[in-house]
């Protein structure tokens, strides 16, 4: 079975930063694009970034390029996002989806839970 | 960026009786591979999206056959034919072709 879990997610100060990780399980992460997704609370989704199956490739929504960096450790099954320079804007459940395999995120077929980021004085 | 637009913003609709939620895309979603990158996700309310429907019409596993998606180029459309009351939630268009990948403002889908 497909599990994803999200965990990191914390009350941080503007400027501060964090780390996201997304422990992946049922299936090789190694295969596969991943996604992070968000949605601020009451909102819809808004893309985050996503990264190659093989990790050659990382793309970004222009609201976090720059800022935010996504990983992987196909070793760890994980998929990582780490945070720089937070906004009271980033305040979001953060969501790990699972792209397509051996693919460029064609879709995003499973799901995690989501973990909370409050950036917040 | 490629702009997703969802009609309508929310939907009531009767037990029983046919839904739809159009999505239009601000330029063609064909990819150079010859695929069109577009699904279609379900958020019920307290959980996370579920995909059910890729590249236009393709249902993911386990998903009714009640749901379908049509369309091509930059008109699509998700249908229900008939409405249960598990169907109670947010629908999500997505594209996939191009960076950024964009999603639909959501339709709300309530029963009357």
């Amino acid at each position: 079975e497909v599990q994803l879990v999200e965990s990191g997610g914390v009350v941080v100060q503007p400027g501060g930063s964090l780390r996201l990780s997304c422990a992946a399980s049922g299936f090789t992460l190694d295969d596969y694009a991943m996604h992070w997704v968000r949605q601020a609370p009451g909102k819809g989704l808004e893309w985050v970034s996503l990264i190659n199956w093989h990790g050659g490739g990382t793309y970004y929504a222009d609201s976090v390029k720059g800022r935010f960096t996504i990983s992987r450790d196909n070793s760890k099954n994980s998929l990582y996002l780490q945070m720089n320079s937070l906004r009271a804007e980033d305040t979001a459940l953060y969501y790990c989806a699972r792209g397509d395999y051996r693919g460029s995120g064609g879709h995003a077929d499973y799901w995690g839970q989501g973990t909370l980021v409050t950036v917040s004085s | 960026d490629i702009v997703m637009t969802q009609t309508p913003l929310s939907s009531p609709v009767t037990l029983g009786q046919p839904a739809s939620i159009s999505c239009r895309s601000s330029q063609s979603l064909v990819h150079s591979d010859g695929n069109t990158y577009l699904s279609w996700l379900q958020q019920r309310p307290g959980q996370p999206p579920r995909l059910l429907v890729e590249r236009i019409s393709n249902r993911f596993s386990g998903v009714p056959d009640r749901f379908s998606g049509s369309g091509a180029g930059t008109d699509f459309t998700l249908k229900i034919s008939r409405v249960e009351a598990e169907d109670v939630g947010v629908y999500y268009c997505m594209q996939a072709t191009q960076f950024p990948r964009t999603f639909g403002q959501g339709t709300k889908l309530e029963i009357k």
